[in-house]
């Protein structure tokens, strides 16, 4: 089945700084990318996300790539602030409908 | 409109007992699917519904079921429970319509469970 690395584990950064979270899966057929970042006791909400047939997106401060060949994508968080600090999760759609396969998430800390 | 619904919000159970689960979509929205979060492990998939009918099933053992209503609500079910099932269970809803699948998640605040 799909399995979804992601990297580092955590990340710390002063704010004004970039910040790239990693992630690989392992199934070609995933079609589908979410990221989604969750806060210190809430629940995690979609922050972007890319299909298969698209290799880059971007929403403001925060972009994402994908390379299919190489089953890798990334999320590039500019010109970081306090308030991005959260875990993020990477996730893969293997199937039909809206299952997702998550990786284990990546503790950002922005410092000001 | 209302968020994803999740009920109880906590609970307490010891080793060998059961649990059910329940979570009320965002009205209109047909796909439920499961996770359970634990510091360790992440988001792991548990299950998917789809009008009424397990869509894709993540792996973890039989213990673990689930199910869907006509209503599009869900509830999930854990057996025999074990020291390990200590988790959040989160449940989201997706509208998922037929113009296009992958649609976007809204995650429910989760039922935080112990197991003693």
């Amino acid at each position: 089945g799909e399995n979804v690395e992601q990297h580092p584990s955590t990340l710390s950064v002063q704010e004004g700084d970039s910040a790239v979270i990693k992630c690989t899966y392992s199934d070609s057929a995933s079609n589908y990318f979410p990221w989604y970042k969750q806060e210190l006791g809430k629940r995690p909400q979609l922050i972007i996300d890319i299909r298969s047939n698209v290799g880059e997106k971007k929403d403001q401060r925060i972009a994402v790539t994908l390379n299919k060949t190489a089953k890798h994508f990334s999320l590039h968080i500019t010109e970081t602030q306090p308030e991005d600090s959260a875990v993020y999760f990477c996730a893969a759609s293997p199937w039909a409908g809206t299952a997702l396969i998550f990786g284990k998430g990546t503790t950002l800390s922005v410092s000001s | 409109k209302a968020g994803v619904t999740q009920t109880p919000r906590y609970l307490i159970k010891t080793r060998g007992q059961q649990v059910t689960l329940s979570c009320s979509p965002i009205s209109g929205h047909r796909s439920v699917s499961w996770y359970q979060q634990t510091p360790g492990q992440g988001l792991q998939f548990l299950f998917e519904y789809f009008s009424e009918t397990q869509r894709n099933k993540g792996n973890f053992p039989g213990r673990f079921s689930g199910r869907q209503f006509s209503n599009s609500r869900s509830e999930m079910n854990v057996s025999t429970l074990e020291l390990g099932d200590s988790a959040l269970y989160l449940c989201a809803s997706s509208l998922d319509s037929r113009l296009a699948t992958n649609e976007k998640l809204f995650f429910g605040s989760g039922t935080q469970l112990s197991v003693l």
